[in-house]
């Protein structure tokens, strides 16, 4: 199993960016998948979901109306895309799929990308 | 949203150490508790879920407990390589929230 994130960078305040996380070594499209993300030296924070359809998606009230969260079953990619960034958006993100058995868990985590938004 | 607290929020120790971490949530959600571990620079990763199960690999030194609104994480025997901040989740309902992390150092 492995997830890679890409697509972090610098941005400008009010623009727009948008992430991806391409997965392999397993059924892509059998597993919820989700965004974490890390600003500097801070804790951990859920961003967003994405049912293993697609079909229901849920955010984090910093980010409702602003992020989008979607997949490719095909390509076997997440996205997330990043509108209207603002300067606490700042944060490596990561990506992990959520296990479900009895349980929920994130099993799998992408080793990250750095976003920064600076003018 | 469910808040999620942990104690302390750091601590000092040495290899051999036994160390218990604590995290309570602002309601109860079962046993729906997980905990990970992240050094720095990395991605977390799962040590426990559903309170006390032990993700496949970790090892056996660690142990979780717990249910309602109060959870422990013990390492029974602390390693080199357990310095690092530990974080509990919630995974109860959305959002999944996390708590502020435990520092372990030496």
């Amino acid at each position: 199993v492995q997830l890679v994130d890409s697509g972090g960078g610098v941005v400008q305040p009010g623009r727009s960016l948008r992430l991806s996380c391409e997965a392999s070594g397993f059924t892509f499209s059998s597993y919820g998948m989700h965004w974490v993300r890390q600003a500097p030296g801070k804790g951990l924070q859920w961003v967003a979901g994405i049912s293993k359809t697609g079909y229901t998606e849920d955010y984090a009230d910093s980010v409702k109306g602003r992020f989008t969260i979607s997949r490719d079953n095909s390509k076997k990619t997440l996205y997330l895309q990043m509108n209207s960034l603002r300067a606490e958006d700042t944060a490596v993100y990561y990506c992990a799929r959520e296990e479900i058995n009895w349980a929920y868990y994130y099993d799998y985590w992408g080793q990250g990308t750095l976003v920064t938004v600076s003018s | 949203d469910i808040q999620m607290t942990q104690s302390p929020s750091s601590l000092s120790a040495t290899v051999g150490d036994r160390v218990t971490i604590t995290c309570r949530a602002s309601q109860s959600i079962s046993t729906n508790l997980n905990w990970y571990l992240q050094t720095p620079g990395k991605a977390p990763k799962l040590l426990i879920y559903g309170a006390s199960s032990l993700q496949r690999g970790v090892p056996s030194r660690f142990s979780g407990s717990g249910s309602g609104t109060v959870f422990t994480l013990t390492i029974s025997s602390l390693q080199p390589e357990d310095f690092a901040t530990y974080y509990c989740q919630q995974s109860y309902s959305t959002p999944r929230t996390f708590g502020p992390g435990t520092k372990v150092d030496i």
